[in-house]
């Protein structure tokens, strides 16, 4: 069974320009969540989907965004992008949001110049 | 909202040392579960506690949930280079908080 698939694995951008991440969770997974990771402030939950719906949201701004298709696969979107946006981004997944464990994928190490 | 702190937040061992890791929340938890994360690497399930004063071993491991479900702990006996790497403990139904993280360093 495949794992959850995290893509682009790293990616380079400027101040200012937006970023879409992709996600694949595992084969019948239906909640998706994804979190920030940083040296200074560890994992940050920024926000789960669950068919499709955007059920829970961490405390970040306005410039993160996410949404959720009909296979499960999710997407999440950062809009001018800041110096401090650099960090791993970990999607997860899970059979649904009820408390089972959830999966994480290898991670998308964004760096904003 | 809920915090959950994790203590240490470094420890180095000599290898064939104990290490334990504790998580505790300001509120009472449905569950906890924690994780490991080697370097470079993404974090990884090691196991779930649900039950009150629930205890669970993998090997080495031996993970604790308290009795009044706002703390947990993971110990690891005689550790190896293995170990090495940060462990989370996580707490949440809908969303994860995770702890701060405890990194251990094992000394060969």
């Amino acid at each position: 069974k495949a794992g959850v698939t995290q893509t682009p694995r790293y990616l380079i951008k400027t101040r200012g320009q937006q970023v879409t991440l992709s996600c694949s969770p595992i084969s019948g997974h239906r909640s998706v969540s994804w979190y920030q990771q940083t040296p200074g402030q560890g994992l940050q939950f920024l926000f789960e989907y669950f068919s499709e719906t955007q059920r829970n949201k961490g405390n970040f701004p306005g410039r993160f965004s996410g949404r959720q298709f009909s296979n499960s696969r999710s997407e999440m979107n950062v809009s001018t992008l800041e110096l401090g946006d650099s960090a791993l981004y970990l999607c997860a997944s899970s059979l649904d949001s009820s408390g089972n464990t959830i999966y994480f994928g290898e991670g998308s190490w964004l760096t904003v110049v | 909202g809920q915090q959950v702190m994790q203590i240490p937040q470094y420890q180095h061992v000599q290898e064939g040392e104990d290490f334990t890791t504790y998580c505790n929340s300001s509120t009472t938890l449905s569950n906890i579960q924690w994780y490991k994360q080697r370097p470079g690497g993404h974090p990884v399930f090691l196991i779930q506690l649900v039950k009150s004063g629930e205890v669970k071993k993998q090997k080495r491991l031996t993970f604790q949930f308290g009795e009044a479900k706002k703390n947990s702990s993971l110990h690891i006996t005689a550790t190896q280079t293995t170990d090495v790497g940060t462990y989370f403990c996580a707490a949440g139904t809908y969303k994860y908080i995770f702890g701060t993280g405890t990194r251990l360093k094992v000394l060969a």
